[in-house]
């Protein structure tokens, strides 16, 4: 299995909303990503996760929360979401220094 | 400023004619360097990636990249695209000294268009 695999691939939530994304790899990859992918521009980076502890936030506001419960899984948990917030969010994972994507929750403020 | 660059944001070519897309980069040590390809609403899938040695990196797809210290490029090359190709193109990086964490920094990717 050399997939990472992301759920939902669609989402639509209101501002006052709390959702969550979740992320899996059953490739025994111990660092996990996520980036948001805004329209015609690059991924940057938001989380980082080693041995599932957080070890890089990129100043990411506090209404992004993310949770490592295994080293299967990664979540990101949404609450209070901007509608500049909507964007495609991309989960990863690496061995050594080779990344592998999920393919995105497309995400949409309203 | 460290930073990866890719000078051209739109590239339009013709089915079976050949490709370059350029990438430089700016770091006091040689990073190491990517090239991924998006689709529209895809994730990006890894082309090939040069860490060290042979200059000439082979991927997938009938890609290949050179790695230039000189010029501190890392250029993808394709000797005959096919219209399956189009899509948007990223140079990336791990800067040096990145440690067990692998934080890749993207250029501001070259979107493909290929003419029939």
């Amino acid at each position: 299995d050399t997939e990472v695999t992301q759920t939902p691939k669609h989402l639509v939530m209101g501002m006052t909303n709390k959702k969550s994304l979740k992320c899996e790899q059953h490739m025994g990859h111990r660092a996990m990503y996520w980036y948001k992918q805004k329209a015609k521009k690059p991924p940057e980076l938001m989380f980082v996760y080693s041995y599932e502890k957080l070890s890089i936030n990129e100043s990411v506001p506090s209404r992004f929360s993310p949770e490592c419960p295994n080293s299967s899984l990664l979540n990101l948990h949404l609450h209070a979401l901007q509608p500049e917030d909507s964007a495609l969010y991309l989960c990863a994972s690496s061995q050594f220094e080779k990344l592998f994507f999920g393919s995105g929750t497309q995400l949409s403020v309203l | 400023a460290q930073s990866v660059t890719q000078p051209d944001i739109h590239i339009t070519v013709s089915e079976g004619a050949s490709l370059e897309l350029r990438c430089n980069y700016s770091y006091g040590a040689t990073p190491y360097l990517f090239w991924y390809v998006q689709s529209p609403g895809q994730g990006l899938q890894l082309l090939l990636k040069y860490f060290s040695g042979d200059t000439l990196v082979q991927g997938i797809k009938g890609f290949e990249a050179e790695f230039k210290r000189s010029q501190s490029s890392f250029n993808l090359r394709k000797p005959s695209v096919h219209w399956s190709d189009a899509a948007e193109y990223f140079c990336a990086v791990v800067p040096p000294g990145g440690g067990a964490t692998n934080k890749l920094i993207f250029g501001t990717g070259t979107l493909l268009a290929v003419q029939p």
